[in-house]
């Protein structure tokens, strides 16, 4: 069956590190994958899009990487900050023009 | 500044009540969706619309219906709410296109049935 897969433990780390969040999928084979933040109380926020023939993507302190043959991609926040914390949603495209997505990884910056 | 805007933040309703919850973008876009959001579970898509009186079911359609009457409004019903339903709902829209769009997602409506 399809699957889209994130992390459903909190992450938690110190300010100033790099955070790594990562989502997985199996049986799509998606043209896209796009990444979202969402804060408590919030609708998600769209952050960053990566296309499947794109190994890397970066946005300021964001980078995403999308492995099409491990089928996952990497979300990493650098020089992590209380800022950042919130939960990060990974969505991709079902091959049928509509948006799947993950369960969400909670992350944790502490000063 | 781009906005979807939903009717209520928070909302309690009584078992077997009609419930509706709108949506409304000023982004002149086509496509709306309805998702619901479970902990554990993700969002997850309940009804879509391409165009003005144009609807879809998506994966949890079953107690639900929409309406779209005007391009800017899309509208959920609860035809008879159940405690099942409790949840946070979130409308998104995005323009036509090729589906690489960002979807711009309202700020969620907390629905509790008691």
């Amino acid at each position: 069956s399809q699957k889209i897969e994130q992390n459903s433990e909190a992450l938690n780390i110190q300010e100033g590190k790099t955070a790594t969040l990562t989502c997985n999928y199996t049986n799509y084979s998606p043209a896209y994958l796009q990444w979202y933040r969402q804060d408590p109380g919030r609708g998600p926020v769209f952050l960053l899009l990566i296309r499947e023939n794109e190994k890397e993507k970066r946005k300021e302190r964001l980078k995403v990487t999308f492995d099409t043959t491990l089928k996952q991609s990497l979300f990493h926040i650098t020089a992590s900050q209380p800022a950042d914390s919130a939960t990060y949603l990974c969505a991709l495209d079902g091959n049928t023009g509509k948006l799947i997505f993950g369960q969400g990884t909670t992350l944790q910056v502490k000063p | 500044d781009v906005k979807v805007t939903q009717s209520s933040r928070y909302l309690v309703k009584r078992t077997g009540e009609k419930v509706f919850l709108e949506c409304v973008q000023d982004m002149d876009h086509e496509n709306m969706f309805w998702y619901r959001q479970d902990p554990g579970l993700g969002l997850r898509l309940i009804y879509f619309s391409y165009d003005v009186k144009m609807k879809e079911k998506g994966d949890i359609p079953e107690g639900y219906s929409v309406s779209r009457e005007k391009k800017e409004r899309f509208s959920l019903i609860l035809e008879s709410a159940s405690t099942n339903q409790t949840s946070m709902y979130l409308c998104a829209s995005i323009p036509a296109g090729t589906g690489y769009n960002e979807q711009y997602f309202g700020p969620g409506t907390r629905l509790t049935v008691t």
